[in-house]
């Protein structure tokens, strides 16, 4: 039973290019969310999606960031034109409902050049 | 803005010490505490999600209370080991909200 898989496991851009995170959540699990860990911080909530739906993203800066679950396919956080400050460790974090435990991937660590 | 604290940012206990830290959160519009435990290179693992003021669970050796009256919750390792050295990080649920926050944990570590 295969749980959060998270892919790269590491992506360096350099500045002005884009960034897709992948999120596979965990089998029968249709409720996604994405947490930022800056550098001497803790997690930080960006979003939360259901299938095809954004659900919550009072966490997601407004401009650049965009995320997504599709119908098929895997989560995508997708973060245009990046800059150094975008530089994080980025969690994906998947439960069966909204009420039960977040199970988590281990993380993409994005590095801006 | 949501203060979710957790005391002590860190702790070095020898094997076999029983130690527990605290969380706190925001008394008002309360639904759930979690507990969560990352080790360094892995992901965090859930441990507890409490929901119910006087609230007490119970994995092995390590417990947590829940008071949701007075805004905090403990966690306890009893005979602590090696491998229970991790960060220890709780998040808080708000009622309206969906999302967890989280504190910025507490790291123990445990001497052989």
């Amino acid at each position: 039973n295969a749980g959060v898989m998270q892919n790269p496991r590491h992506l360096v851009r350099r500045r002005g290019q884009e960034a897709r995170l992948r999120c596979s959540p965990m089998k029968g699990h249709s409720h996604v969310y994405w947490y930022r860990q800056l550098p001497e911080e803790g997690l930080k909530f960006m979003v939360y999606l259901q299938k095809e739906n954004i659900i919550d993203e009072s966490g997601m800066p407004k401009e650049r960031f965009s995320a997504e679950f599709p119908k098929e396919g895997p989560s995508i956080l997708r973060i245009q034109q990046v800059v150094r400050g975008d530089s994080a460790a980025y969690f994906c974090a998947s439960s069966p409902e909204v009420n039960q435990p977040q199970h988590f991937g281990d993380g993409t660590r994005l590095s801006i050049l | 803005i949501l203060n979710v604290e957790q005391s002590p940012q860190s702790l070095h206990v020898q094997e076999g010490d029983s130690t527990n830290f605290t969380c706190s959160f925001p008394s008002s519009n309360f639904y759930a505490l979690h507990w969560y435990r990352w080790e360094t290179a892995k992901s965090p693992e859930a441990l507890f999600v409490m929901t119910l003021n006087g609230d007490e669970k119970k994995k092995g050796r390590i417990s947590a209370t829940l008071n949701t009256k007075e805004g905090y919750s403990y966690l306890y390792i009893k005979g602590s080991q090696p491998e229970d050295s991790a960060t220890y990080l709780c998040a808080f649920r708000e009622g309206s909200n969906y999302k967890l926050t989280f504190g910025k944990g507490t790291l123990l570590t445990v001497n052989p």
